[in-house]
């Protein structure tokens, strides 16, 4: 299977603290992708880091790439309670044109 | 303007029925995707498909099948419906394959529901 995991699975923290988020997987990959989804609602892109990236970042977001280890971090800075959702990472491989998610981080921001 | 529709958002149904979900985008985009969510969040990807190229996830009962009559629809048919087909199924669009810069455009997701 070409579908990757995160952990943890659920992560409660204060408004305020940092969250960090780890996916890993298990094929080379083109670039690898974060999502999030607010309950009952759809997936919407974050960020993209590409392979040959390790490190990016988007106003509070940071994330690293790690391809001899297979696996990826986003850190989220400074959490508000609107960051409250599932986030998922998404890798798309040098060949086919699918993206292939993660099993999701299920993130609860505390006000 | 929703850049990635699905209609309808809820569908209840009984088993054995057929039925079909409706996907439009309007970003002019190559590729249309369908993906499954269970009841634990996971997201499988079905089907993709790209100017004419399906990809099909072998996984994938033959009851489903998706049918694109132009580059911006992608519809999903289902036949026979079980009751472990209930799940949210998500459409999904990217402007092109096989490059740097792709991303997934997502909508909002049709939540299907088979007693």
């Amino acid at each position: 299977s070409q579908q990757g995991e995160e952990d943890p699975q659920a992560l409660s923290i204060q408004e305020g603290e940092n969250a960090t988020m780890n996916c890993s997987y298990k094929t080379s990959i083109n670039n690898l992708q974060w999502y999030r989804q607010n309950s009952g609602r759809g997936l919407v892109h974050l960020i993209l880091i590409r392979s040959n990236e390790r490190e990016k970042h988007s106003g509070r977001l940071r994330v690293t790439l790690d391809t001899s280890k297979k696996s990826s971090s986003l850190l989220i800075t400074a959490s508000r309670a609107a960051d409250t959702a599932s986030y998922f990472c998404a890798t798309a491989p040098f060949t086919g044109n699918q993206f292939y998610f993660g099993t999701g981080t299920s993130l609860t921001v505390i006000p | 303007d929703t850049a990635v529709s699905q209609t309808p958002k809820y569908l209840v149904t009984q088993m054995g029925n057929d039925k079909s979900i409706k996907c439009e985008q309007n970003l002019g985009h190559d590729t249309m995707y369908w993906y499954k969510q269970d009841s634990k969040k996971f997201l499988k990807i079905m089907f993709s498909y790209n100017n004419k190229e399906l990809i099909i996830n072998e996984t994938v009962p033959n009851r489903f099948s998706p049918k694109s009559p132009d580059k911006a629809h992608l519809n999903l048919h289902i036949n026979s419906l079980e009751l472990g087909d209930s799940a949210v199924y998500f459409c999904a669009s990217s402007p092109r394959t096989r490059s740097w810069n792709t991303e997934a455009f997502f909508g909002q997701g049709t939540r299907l529901t088979v007693v």
